[in-house]
């Protein structure tokens, strides 16, 4: 099955550094992704739509200064937090889908810590 | 808009039924139903794209009824390994690929 692969699975900061996320369709191309974020016990909140090629979309109250999103090719979006803060710490996942309105595939998540 | 799921936890023992809910205000083109473990990505159970459309999967099955802008889980005979948070995310006809995900159910299930 296809498979979504994420990297880091887990990072820890200190406050004012910048963290970069990737994600990477493994086995099929993805001209879009999309990032959530996802806080202990609570649902998955989408934060933005990757388009390959073009810029992302973003979620009503993301800040997109903060949160940069690159999809540089068609198998990879990279999300960088910019000069996290505590109160980024959080999952972040990233998803995929091979063709428009099939299921996802999850990446499986980073956990970001800032310090 | 999110969609409300209902229940918010269950707890079971196995071999128990439960149903999970999830309404929306909106009317709805496909809901998905994804089932994740503590720390680790959300699983894909299914995907219905049609009113009126009911899947099954060995002991997990689903129902949507479009009028009704709601869709079911059923999971029958459960087991230990159907613990974990279940979300449905709802999609809008008309609208991007992306996804709305309810709040979860958390499903506990007891030998």
């Amino acid at each position: 099955g296809a498979v979504v692969s994420q990297h880091p699975s887990r990072v820890i900061c200190k406050s004012g550094t910048s963290v970069k996320i990737e994600c990477r369709s493994l086995d099929f191309q993805a001209t879009t992704m999309f990032w959530y974020r996802q806080f202990p016990k609570q649902s998955l909140m989408l934060m933005a739509t990757s388009n390959e090629g073009s810029k992302a979309t973003y979620e009503q109250g993301v800040e997109k200064d903060k949160f940069l999103i690159n999809h540089a090719s068609l198998t990879l979006s990279t999300l960088t937090v910019t000069s996290a803060h505590p109160e980024d710490s959080s999952f972040y996942i990233c998803s995929a889908n091979r063709v428009p309105n099939e299921k996802l595939f999850f990446g499986s998540g980073t956990q970001l810590s800032v310090l | 808009q999110q969609p409300v799921q209902s229940p918010q936890a269950v707890i079971l023992r196995e071999g128990e039924d439960a149903v999970i809910n999830c309404s929306s205000s909106k009317a709805l083109y496909s809901v998905h139903w994804y089932r994740q473990k503590h720390g680790e990505a959300p699983v894909f159970l299914m995907i219905l794209l049609k009113g009126g459309e009911q899947k099954g999967h060995e002991k997990i099955s689903a129902s949507f009824n479009e009028k009704k802008q709601q869709s079911s889980l059923y999971l029958t005979a459960s087991q230990l390994s159907y613990s974990g948070t279940y979300f449905c995310g709802t999609g809008a006809q008309g609208g991007s690929e992306k996804l709305v995900f309810g709040k979860g159910t958390k499903l506990t299930v007891n030998p």
